[in-house]
């Protein structure tokens, strides 16, 4: 079982609709990272959380430390939100782990 | 703009063939690292320095060199390529504490061995 799973692998969604992609980890983790990564691109990344949430314009980043949970929504989504979104965790004093991905598409 | 730059963008080699991939940061970061980014599998580890004339083997280490000779620079090389190494590759780099720190990505390097 890979140490950090994220859901949906694949999510297409119309334009303005409000999108949840989540994150599910196995270990005792310092801090968890949301990344993104356009097509054919870098990566970049959104948030790094080690309890609460977090909010950057229409992103917003929750964790549950204690369910080992994560979620990362996006309000009002639009086309240019299309990537392929990055959970990763920093188990103690070890290297980030990375989850497979989810590849989202916002169709106008 | 301050950040990682990789070079090459994309390379096409064929087997047995060598090449050096090149990291270099601006942001005086201590730690950087080498991934690979396969489809359907989250990025790898390959090699990762803590530290100017440092580096250590990650996840997956086999076939590849690292050196970093100077602290803005982390080169990664490979001696004879394999079709088994066609991948993307992504250098990151981070602040001394590392782990607990937000990561900066370069913007990928798209290796094709043949």
């Amino acid at each position: 079982k890979n140490e950090v799973e994220q859901s949906p692998q694949n999510l297409t969604a119309q334009e303005g609709e409000f999108i949840t992609i989540n994150c599910s980890y196995s270990v005792g983790i310092s801090a968890l990272h949301w990344l993104q990564q356009h097509p054919g691109g870098g990566i970049v990344s959104l948030f790094m959380l080690s309890s609460g949430k977090k909010k950057h314009g229409r992103l917003i980043a929750t964790i549950n430390i204690q369910e080992k949970h994560s979620s990362l929504h996006i309000t009002a989504s639009h086309p240019r939100d299309s990537a392929v979104y990055i959970c990763a965790v920093a188990p103690y004093g070890n290297k980030l782990v990375f989850g497979a991905g989810t590849i989202l598409r916002v169709k106008s | 703009n301050a950040g990682v730059t990789q070079t090459p963008k994309f390379r096409v080699l064929k087997t047995g063939q060598s090449m050096t991939l090149l990291c270099a940061q601006d942001m005086n970061h201590e730690y950087m690292y080498w991934y690979r980014q396969d489809p359907g599998m989250g990025l790898r580890l390959i090699h990762y320095s803590v530290g100017e004339g440092t580096t250590a083997k990650g996840e997956v280490p086999d076939g590849y060199n690292v050196s970093r000779l100077k602290k803005q620079n982390f080169l990664l090389g490979l001696e004879s390529a394999a079709p088994s190494q066609t991948s993307v590759y992504f250098c990151a780099s981070s602040p001394r504490t590392g782990w607990d720190y937000g990561y900066t990505f370069g913007s990928g390097t798209r290796l094709t061995v043949v």
